[in-house]
């Protein structure tokens, strides 16, 4: 099992730029999440899904678009960066129950200028 | 406004000796309580969780307390080796799918 993947690693987009983060899981988990995190301020929850077809917001979803065709995939849209965009982005999955165990993929590093 | 509080951005603790860290929260309706591990230019990977009706969870190394009425729960590593430093977030969560993550605490185990 590969896990939770997160493409690409490292991005620099230009203020207004769009562009789509991906998230890819392979043990059929049916929970997703998508979190940022910045200096002094943890991980804070974008937007999760539980199960395919069905979003729903998180702590800090403006700016952020989502959606969930399949089960493993949960890709997070940006469609105007902002510099305030400027962090490292996590996607996670997990089985369901709130009290399943969250893996988390490796990151991607965003820089908006 | 950060529900979930870690006012210790970082503790060094010799090699051998215990490891506390702690963490507080301010909603009452948290009820499932979780700490992860981070490493640099890695993802957090789970550690260990407790619910509300348990006031004390243990795994091998590692326990964690839980006080509700103080809204206070703590890590505690025993003992602590070289190969734990790494940033320690908790987490909790009221019944259902939101999670709420503390600002982390980086623990250096001196060897």
């Amino acid at each position: 099992n590969a896990g939770v993947t997160q493409t690409p690693k490292f991005q620099v987009l230009k203020t207004g730029q769009s562009m789509t983060l991906q998230c890819a899981q392979d043990m059929n988990h049916e929970y997703m999440s998508w979190y940022r995190q910045d200096p002094g301020m943890g991980l804070r929850l974008i937007h999760y899904s539980v199960g395919a077809g069905i979003t729903d917001q998180g702590e800090v979803p403006n700016g952020y678009n989502v959606s969930r065709s399949t089960t493993e995939d949960f890709p997070l849209r940006l469609l105007s960066a902002a510099p305030s965009q400027t962090s490292v982005y996590f996607c996670a999955s997990s089985r369901g129950g709130y009290t399943d165990t969250q893996y988390f993929g490796p990151g991607t590093r965003l820089t908006v200028l | 406004d950060q529900q979930v509080k870690q006012n210790s951005p970082s503790l060094s603790v010799q090699e051998g000796r215990i490891s506390i860290l702690n963490c507080d929260y301010t909603n009452s309706m948290f009820d499932y309580f979780l700490w992860y591990k981070k490493y640099p230019a890695e993802g957090p990977t789970f550690l260990i969780s407790i619910s509300s009706i348990k006031d004390k969870n243990e795994d091998g190394r590692f326990t964690v307390f839980l006080n509700k009425s103080a809204k206070h729960l703590s890590l505690h590593i025993v003992p602590s080796q070289p190969g734990d430093s790494a940033v320690y977030f908790c987490a909790a969560s009221p019944t259902g799918n939101q999670f709420y993550f503390g600002t982390g605490t980086s623990l250096t185990v001196i060897p």
